[in-house]
């Protein structure tokens, strides 16, 4: 069936560094591809997403690009803040259902 | 309201006994989800609401859970005879028909459930 893959945390980086959380997918067809954010204490919102092959989604300098060629999603920010600690989740649509990865928790040290 | 919201936000209970969640969801949206989030955890499709028919209840992990929607508006999900392992983040989302925005769910901030 279909599944996501994203790399396991915790992630720690310092402020300003380069970020990257890689995720890869299976499914059949194109599926819309989307990361959504967990900030402590709220609740999980979109980050951003992408429909189509070669798509770039991005929002708050993040930004991810849909690789078909490579099943591929990956979420960068060329500088991150504090306020980037959170949970980010991968996820692919399927049949009016999203299927989410397991997570990845950040931490972003000042 | 503005956004999804959820009650009780927190909920402990001993094992054996029944449970039910709420679900209010955005004004006007059609389509109401229920996930599951374990301690450590992705999120675990549970179950989808089209109006008030549910055409996919393949997430539901055994008979003891259920959930109705009514008036195309609130939802319960209702957990019969707890177990410990039903204790998780119980997480509701919904989302509108409106063309372009299909796939955007807009989720509550969840149930923590605690069966001791």
């Amino acid at each position: 069936g279909d599944s996501v893959t994203q790399m396991e945390g915790p992630v720690t980086l310092s402020e300003e560094a380069f970020l990257t959380i890689n995720c890869t997918y299976t499914a059949t067809g194109y599926p819309s591809l989307f990361w959504y954010v967990q900030y402590p204490g709220e609740g999980l919102q979109l980050l951003l997403k992408a429909t189509k092959a070669d798509d770039k989604g991005s929002n708050k300098g993040f930004e991810a690009t849909y690789r078909k060629e490579t099943t591929s999603f990956h979420l960068e920010k060329g500088s991150v803040q504090v306020s980037d600690s959170a949970v980010y989740f991968c996820a692919l649509n399927r049949d009016d259902k999203i299927i989410f990865g397991k997570g990845t928790r950040l931490h972003i040290l000042p | 309201g503005a956004g999804v919201s959820q009650s009780p936000s927190n909920k402990v209970t001993e094992k054996g006994k029944d449970v039910e969640l709420r679900c209010d969801p955005i004004s006007g949206h059609t389509a109401l989800y229920w996930y599951r989030q374990r301690l450590g955890q992705g999120l675990e499709f549970l179950i989808y609401f089209q109006g008030n028919s549910a055409p996919d209840k393949s997430g539901l992990p055994s008979d003891r859970f259920s959930a109705e929607r009514t008036g195309e508006s609130v939802s319960t999900l209702t957990i019969q005879r707890t177990q410990q392992e039903d204790s998780a983040v119980y997480l509701c989302a919904s989302r509108t028909s409106a063309t372009g925005k299909l796939h955007t769910q807009y989720f509550g901030p969840g149930t923590r459930l605690t069966v001791l």
